[in-house]
């Protein structure tokens, strides 16, 4: 149980374009999602933060207008760069939150999506 | 604010050796306390948490950990390392799950 899917797990876009990553949460229904970015060698650093239903809280620094974030569904979340520039080549990762039984309460992740802009 | 420090950047094994990765945080309260694993390319795998009550929790692939709240500390152990161990480890707190903050990481290399 608890699976998180991304897709697509690799892209490749150019320059000025519009990318979209979607998260799904395949056996459980997360209110609460997240999505990171990481560096390589480096730990997670954190984007934003999805709640179903609502506007995602974005982490300072992090250009709102850029990295668009909708939670229409219980399940799905997607991230969408917008005008992507090679700055924003990275691995994107999310993770979704399962607060289904008393004992549960953790975010479990999915396997990342690798963005090249040339 | 809460924080978390993973002291071994990298630590090399030898396959079957046993192993400890550390872990500390600082948080005003009883955290939540996660240890994830990640392979090259991949998400990140939950191994184990602790919430309450048990201080040794086990997890998944033979792992467990102890949660000492007089160090601060929540140590990653195994018994037998196996090749197919060697990943990345990340260490993580929180209040709960929203607000996680992850260590930097701690690359393990294990020997055959």
């Amino acid at each position: 149980g608890a699976v998180v899917s991304q897709h697509p797990s690799w892209v490749i876009c150019k320059s000025g374009t519009s990318v979209k990553i979607e998260c799904r949460s395949l056996d459980f229904q997360a209110t609460t999602m997240f999505w990171y970015r990481q560096f390589p060698k480096q730990s997670l650093m954190l984007m934003a933060t999805s709640n179903e239903g609502s506007k995602a809280t974005y982490e300072q620094g992090v250009e709102k207008d850029k990295f668009l974030i909708n939670h229409a569904s219980l399940t799905l979340s997607t991230l969408t760069v917008t005008s992507a520039h090679p700055e924003d080549s990275s691995f994107y990762i999310c993770s979704a939150r399962d607060t289904s039984g008393p004992s549960t309460d953790t975010q479990y992740f999915g396997p990342g999506t690798r963005l090249t802009v040339l | 604010a809460q924080s978390v420090t993973q002291p071994d950047i990298h630590i090399t094994v030898s396959e079957g050796a046993s192993l400890e990765l550390r872990c500390n945080y600082s948080y005003g309260a009883t955290p939540y306390l996660f240890w994830y694993v990640q392979s090259p390319g991949q998400g990140l795998q939950l191994l184990l948490k602790y919430f309450s009550g048990d201080t040794l929790v086990q997890g998944i692939k033979g792992f467990e950990a102890e949660f000492k709240r007089s160090q601060s500390s929540f140590n990653l152990r195994k018994p037998s390392v196996h090749w197919s161990d060697a990943a990345e480890y990340f260490c993580a707190v929180g209040p709960r799950s929203y607000q996680l903050t992850f260590g930097k990481g701690t690359k393990l290399s294990v020997i055959p």
